[in-house]
């Protein structure tokens, strides 16, 4: 399979707790995006990067929050002392940016944290 | 006012009705797509569309541009097209992020 893949799919831990989810882009593009989608509702944008920069963070990535993508590769998403707040789906989604790209979003499967 | 509205936010509809769902937008765009979501959370992507109209199958998708709306139809609808479809518009600066509507969620009864 090439499409997104992100791990876990489930994720279930107690407030206080930290996190670390995974996700594996499709292998040439070099933009991955995290978004958030909580119950009922569209996701929003997270963050974003460009190879291994990240260049734009959304005011909802308070500071409990943060993610690398060492390589440029795959790309990790932690969050520190978890809130029950911070239960939502978290979605990847990758891109292939330049030449004759329309940097079409694909999206992974998501992880959904329950914070209890 | 969120910068991506969708309309219906729930649609209940009898097997091979005709469905339109409507996406209005304030951003400028580079693209707008459509997408689909089943219970478990994948998104798929329907279409990516900057002008004009698409088809697939029995899905079409049309925008636009001066009005900044678009819709998308389902001709002869069945109850496997039960999902929440989303208008995600691609903001032309910067990142082209992403920004959805908040979902319609579509029932197809047989």
């Amino acid at each position: 399979d090439t499409g997104v893949s992100q791990d876990p799919r489930h994720k279930i831990t107690k407030r206080g707790q930290n996190v670390t989810f995974r996700c594996d882009p499709i292998s040439e593009h070099n933009r991955l995006y995290w978004y958030r989608q909580t119950l009922g509702q569209g996701p929003e944008f997270l963050t974003y990067f460009q190879n291994e920069a990240q260049l734009e963070k959304s005011r909802l990535l308070s500071d409990r929050f943060s993610a690398e993508r060492p390589k440029g590769s795959f790309s990790t998403l932690e969050i520190q002392r978890t809130e029950q707040g911070d239960s939502a789906m978290y979605l990847c989604a990758s891109s292939l940016v330049g030449g004759n790209s329309y940097n079409e979003q694909f999206f992974g499967p998501g992880t959904r944290l329950t914070v209890l | 006012k969120n910068e991506v509205e969708q309309s219906p936010q729930n649609l209940t509809a009898q097997e091979g009705e005709f469905i339109t769902i409507n996406c209005s937008y304030s951003v400028g765009i580079s693209a707008l797509h459509w997408l689909q979501q089943h219970p478990g959370g994948g998104i798929v992507s329907l279409f990516m569309l900057s002008s004009g109209k698409k088809k697939h199958g029995r899905l079409i998708a049309t925008i636009n541009i001066q009005e900044k709306h678009s819709s998308l139809h389902i001709t002869a609808s069945h109850p496997r097209d039960s999902a929440v479809y989303i208008c995600a518009a691609r903001v032309i600066q910067g990142a082209q992020k992403l920004v959805f509507g908040q979902g319609t969620r579509l029932t197809i009864n047989p």
